[in-house]
């Protein structure tokens, strides 16, 4: 079975862009969580989408968000970059989103915005 | 809200030395736990998880947690660490109720040397 797919890996954009990455969930998979890891700030949540909602968000501003399509795949963009947005973007995906089911992850976008 | 703290961000040992890694958390709900490896330019893989039973959860690579509610902890340990052990490893906690959304700690990099 595939496990996560994330593209592109590598982004480099200016500040004022906006960007667009992809997850592309194992099949099955119909929870996705977005994630941003910095060296700064760790590991802190985006969202969570299941069956084309969005079930959780965190603490992030507007210019963060994000969409499932029908077939589990997720997109998240974000507009207006600042500097601060250059981190590591991980996706998971899980079965059924149900708390306990495990996580899978994909090996992330790394973003960087200059 | 929850929060977990990794005690330690590095923790340098040698190979076929015992090992532990300190995780604390606090939540006023009930919990899931788990502890996540990164390895350089990869995703994070599961290592082991707490779900409930037994508080003595173990991994098939040798790495073992226990999870103890009255100090709010679930130290990492393995009794002989091998080169290949050199990560970064990240204690997470789920609330029950709350989808998928997991709150990291800042993680410990294990650095296991000849």
């Amino acid at each position: 079975k595939a496990g996560v797919t994330q593209t592109p890996r590598y982004l480099i954009k200016t500040r004022g862009q906006q960007v667009t990455l992809s997850c592309s969930p194992i099949s099955g998979h119909r929870s996705v969580s977005w994630y941003q890891q910095t060296p700064g700030q760790g590991l802190q949540f985006l969202f969570e989408y299941f069956s084309e909602t969005q079930r959780n968000k965190g603490n992030f501003p507007g210019r963060f968000s994000g969409r499932q399509f029908s077939n589990s795949r997720s997109e998240m963009n974000v507009s207006t970059l600042e500097l601060g947005d250059s981190a590591l973007y991980l996706c998971a995906s899980s079965l059924a989103g149900v708390a306990g089911n495990e996580q899978f992850f994909g090996p992330g976008t790394r973003l960087t915005v200059l | 809200a929850q929060s977990v703290t990794q005690l330690d961000s590095q923790v340098p040992v040698f190979e076929e030395a015992p090992v532990e890694l300190r995780c604390n958390y606090s939540s006023s709900v009930s919990v899931y736990l788990f502890w996540y490896v990164q390895y350089p330019n990869q995703g994070l893989q599961l290592l082991l998880k707490y779900l409930s039973g037994s508080t003595l959860v173990e991994s098939i690579n040798g790495f073992e947690a226990e999870f103890n509610k009255s100090q709010t902890s679930f130290h990492l340990r393995k009794p002989s660490v091998h080169i290949s052990d050199t990560a970064e490893y990240f204690c997470a906690v789920l609330e029950g109720g709350a989808g998928n959304m997991l709150t990291f700690g800042g993680g410990t990099r294990l650095m296991v040397k000849p």
